[in-house]
């Protein structure tokens, strides 16, 4: 149980376009999830708090018109990266908190290269 | 501030104990929790500690915590070349996860 998927595992866009990435709990309900960042050889930097049929919350420093966040459902949380550039080259790692045991779990990732 | 330390690198032999340190800065942190990272791959939660707490064991994971000087150490009894991983550290700070550096242990055959 308690797994979360994340979808599409790579993607590689010209510079320009919009991208956009998938969280999914798959067998538990989660009210909240995280989208974080990571760069080569470093920490994950949280970029916003999704909450369901509400508007994120954004860390700061974190523009909220680049990255789109949509929370529709206790299952789904999407990032939406628009008009990418090379520097948003990244891996985006979410997370869901499951609502009745308020533990996280982490997706396996998204490897984003803008060329 | 909401700094969480850690060395960036520890090597071993497959045999040895590893220990990886971590220093935190909240010390309203409820929960301090270790986590796994594989190559290319997500995070896995090995195990964490509640503050009230000094130490956790959980098979070859031995959790230490020092609370006055904000001080969490994992031990991994007989480290594995599987063992082989980036190892983060984090601290809850209002429902939000805040992690360390994380610390490239390398385990040499």
């Amino acid at each position: 149980g308690a797994v979360v998927s994340q979808h599409p595992s790579r993607v590689i866009c010209k510079s320009g376009t919009s991208v956009k990435i998938e969280c999914r709990s798959l067998d538990f309900q989660a009210t909240t999830m995280f989208w974080y960042r990571q760069f080569p050889k470093q920490s994950l930097m949280l970029m916003a708090t999704s909450n369901e049929g509400s508007k994120a919350t954004y860390e700061q420093g974190v523009e909220k018109d680049k990255f789109l966040i949509n929370h529709a459902s206790l299952t789904l949380s999407t990032l939406t990266v628009t008009s990418a550039h090379p520097e948003d080259s990244s891996f985006y790692i979410c997370s869901a908190r499951e609502d009745r045991k308020n533990e996280q779990f982490f997706g396996p990732g998204t490897r984003l290269t803008v060329l | 501030g909401e700094d969480v330390e850690q060395s960036l690198f520890l090597s071993v032999r497959e045999g040895d104990s590893s220990v990886i340190n971590c220093t935190y800065t909240d010390s309203s942190s409820t929960y301090l929790y270790w986590y796994k990272q594989e190559p290319g791959a997500g995070l896995q939660l090995l195990t964490y500690i509640f503050s009230n707490m000094d130490m956790k064991q959980d098979q070859r994971l031995t959790v230490l915590l020092n609370k006055k000087d904000k001080h969490l150490s994992l031990r991994i009894a007989d480290t594995q070349t599987g063992d082989s991983a980036i190892y983060f550290c984090a601290e809850s700070m209002g429902g939000k996860l805040i992690f360390g550096q994380g610390t490239e242990l390398s385990v040499k055959p």
